[in-house]
């Protein structure tokens, strides 16, 4: 199957810092890219959609000037976690959705994005 | 309104025990896809299934099974003979495909971890 790749895997960051999340679809294109937070022991919760070549879309509760989405490209989008702090730690996975599938399901995640901010 | 119900947390079985998982769905939409996912402790997410709405039939993968029911909205997995090897979080999701829903967005349930012992 199609390969989405996540970096870096894990990090480690002082609080105030910013980080930034890169997520990358290896072998396809991707028009959108979902990002989702994942709290120990917690469930999925979708945090935005992310459009090449347009703003994100968030979801309800989401700051936008804290979790900026940028989709420049048809094969990679970022998540820069801005001034950081330790209620941000949580496990960041993006997903891709293949360009011109539709809703026909084609979407792969990436292996997930360890944030803990000290 | 929770959209995809997975009503066991956890479940613990003993090597080579059948153990079904439980999952129930909301949606008003008539074309939708229900998904499995697994989540071993390294964290990254593994695709299992994807099954589309107009698509009753049961699937069988190997030792995985999957049960789906429009009547009762559920999309049961059943795992036969466990290894030790299964266990890991288990989600279920749902993509909708209605007017004003973000085309391949998933809506995911809470999961359940589960544990199977030698």
């Amino acid at each position: 199957g199609a390969v989405v790749s996540q970096h870096p895997s894990w990090v480690i960051c002082k609080s105030g810092t910013s980080v930034k999340i890169e997520c990358r679809s290896l072998d396809f294109q991707a028009t959108t890219m979902f990002w989702y937070r994942q709290f120990p022991k917690q469930s999925l919760m979708l945090m935005a959609t992310s459009n090449e070549g347009s703003k994100a879309t968030y979801e309800q509760g989401v700051e936008k000037d804290k979790f900026l989405i940028n989709h420049a490209s048809l094969t990679l989008s970022t998540l820069t976690v801005t001034s950081a702090h330790p209620e941000d730690s949580s496990f960041y996975i993006c997903s891709a959705r293949v360009a011109g599938g539709g809703n026909t399901g084609e979407l792969f995640f990436g292996e997930g994005s360890r944030l803990t901010v000290l | 309104a929770q959209k995809v119900t997975q009503a066991q947390t956890e479940i613990s079985v003993v090597e080579k025990e059948d153990v079904t998982l439980d999952c129930v769905y909301e949606t008003r939409d008539t074309t939708y896809y229900l998904f499995w996912y697994k989540q071993p402790p390294s964290g990254e997410l593994v695709f299992l299934i994807r099954r589309n709405s107009f698509d009753e039939q049961n699937e069988i993968s190997g030792r995985y099974s999957w049960n789906f029911q429009k009547s009762t909205s559920s999309f049961n997995f059943t795992i036969t003979a466990s290894q030790v090897v299964d266990s890991a979080v288990y989600f279920c999701a749902l993509s909708e495909r209605g007017r004003g829903s973000t085309l391949g967005r998933l809506y995911f349930g809470r999961g359940t971890q589960l544990t199977v012992w030698p």
